[in-house]
């Protein structure tokens, strides 16, 4: 009965350094999102996945930024050339049926990303 | 278009009293309407949902409000424990994606 998960928890990188975020979605869930939260605000969108496919990336800030998910489970958020604004906690979250009466979102603990 | 938009930004309740957070929206494709909690360093979790069919859905201590007209919809927690002390979000979303666009947060503080 495990839920979502992220790894790693904390991750403090350098100015310009690349990193990658990784999160396990809950088991059969075929949809996966990636929100980003800054410290006192309200999670934004960055990123949907239905299966391998990204159904709806409008929320990436710019192209620095990428996801993947390759067999339609685990998913990374991979971003290029870090700058200090990047720094947020980053949340994945599943679910089993986007559109419908199983549509709800189960979030994972988060990636705490720090850029010095 | 897309905001949603959230009151108060914080609130101090009394053990047992009532906490009332409210909610407002502008787009009216939005078609379910979550409530999440979060405590520090953890991530959302779902408290409570509604869809726009119905005005009101109770579970135990938790209710939420939907007035459709109004374009509004609020959160109540009946008999506030200091365990409830957390942020709370409200959320919209709609269509095959159901990606959520959450309002700015809640800090309740339920004093013993």
């Amino acid at each position: 009965g495990a839920g979502v998960s992220q790894t790693p928890s904390n991750k403090v990188t350098e100015k310009g350094k690349y990193v990658e975020l990784r999160c396990d979605p809950i088991s059969g869930h075929t949809a996966l999102y990636w929100y980003r939260q800054s410290l006192g605000q309200g999670p934004e969108f960055l990123i949907y996945f239905q299966g391998t496919g990204a159904a709806d990336d409008s929320g990436l800030p710019n192209d620095r930024f990428f996801a993947v998910r390759p067999e339609g489970s685990v998913s990374t958020l991979k971003i290029q050339r870090t700058e200090r604004g990047d720094s947020a906690m980053y949340l994945c979250a599943s679910s089993l049926n986007p559109g419908g009466p199983g549509g709800t979102q189960y979030f994972g603990p988060g990636t705490r990303l720090t850029v010095l | 278009q897309q905001q949603v938009k959230q009151s108060p930004q914080s609130l101090i309740v009394q053990k047992g009293g009532i906490s009332i957070i409210n909610c407002a929206y502008e787009n009216t494709a939005f078609d379910y309407f979550p409530w999440y909690q979060q405590f520090p360093g953890k991530g959302p979790a779902l408290l409570i949902a509604i869809r726009p069919d119905v005005s009101e859905k109770k579970e135990g201590r938790f209710t939420i409000s939907f007035n459709k007209s109004a374009k509004q919809f609020s959160l109540h927690i009946m008999d506030s424990q200091p365990g409830d002390s957390a942020t709370y979000f409200c959320a919209a979303s709609s269509g095959a994606t159901n990606k959520l666009i959450f309002g700015t947060g809640t800090l309740l503080a339920v004093q013993p």
